[in-house]
């Protein structure tokens, strides 16, 4: 099994571009998330998923999209990219199952010029 | 909302002695579980241990023991014998059982653990 995987690794954007983060899981699990670490705060979660075609949003969804057509994709879009949006993103997913705890990807790096 | 709070930015321990890093939550619900994970330098997130709410013991898991004091909600995680490896950061996280399908877990700010040989 690879997991819960993340790509790209690295992006470096300007302000005003869109990108899309991708996440991908082989574990056939129900529940997904999205999460940004910013130094000093931990992880913050954008967005979450619980099953195919059904997202809500998380502490900080501004400024991001998300659509879980599939079960074993969840895609980050970020609509129109800010240097706040400078951060890791991390994608993590969970069977939904007590204790139900995140399998995180390895994360992506992203710079907003 | 609920609320994870790691009030330890920085801590030192010596190699092989024990350590304990702080967390307290605040929550209204009275089901919900409490996780804590270990950060390395190299970035990946590793799960470490679990805690329910109902569950009448404290959670161990090897080196790692959770000292859940349910009516101070804390949820501390006592690391024995350290080692370097154990040099990370480490976030406690919460999530709230009530809602049926609820995926929302909150971390705490982290706590940066050193050990010195």
């Amino acid at each position: 099994n690879a997991g819960v995987t993340q790509t790209p690794k690295f992006q470096v954007l300007k302000t005003g571009q869109s990108m899309t983060l991708q996440c991908a899981q082989d574990m056939n699990h129900e529940y997904m998330s999205w999460y940004r670490q910013d130094p000093g705060m931990g992880l913050r979660l954008i967005h979450y998923s619980v099953g195919a075609g059904i997202t809500d949003q998380g502490e900080v969804p501004n400024g991001y999209n998300v659509s879980r057509s599939t079960t074993e994709d969840f895609p980050l879009r970020l609509l129109s990219a800010a240097p706040s949006q400078t951060s890791v993103y991390f994608c993590a997913s969970s069977s939904g199952l007590v204790p139900n705890e995140q399998f995180f990807g390895p994360g992506t790096r992203l710079t907003v010029l | 909302a609920q609320k994870i709070t790691q009030t330890q930015p920085g801590m030192f321990v010596q190699e092989k002695e024990a350590v304990t890093l702080d967390c307290t939550y605040d929550t209204s619900d009275p089901s919900y579980g409490l996780f804590w994970y270990k950060q390395p330098s190299s970035g990946e997130m590793i799960f470490l241990i679990y805690q329910g709410s109902y569950d009448e013991q404290n959670a161990t898991e090897g080196r790692y023991s959770l000292n859940f004091q349910k009516a101070r909600k804390s949820a501390n995680l006592v690391i024995s014998a350290s080692q370097l490896g154990d040099s990370a950061m480490y976030f406690c996280a919460m999530r709230e059982f009530a809602l049926y399908n609820n995926n929302d877990m909150r971390f705490g700010a982290g706590t940066r653990l050193t050990v010195k040989p």
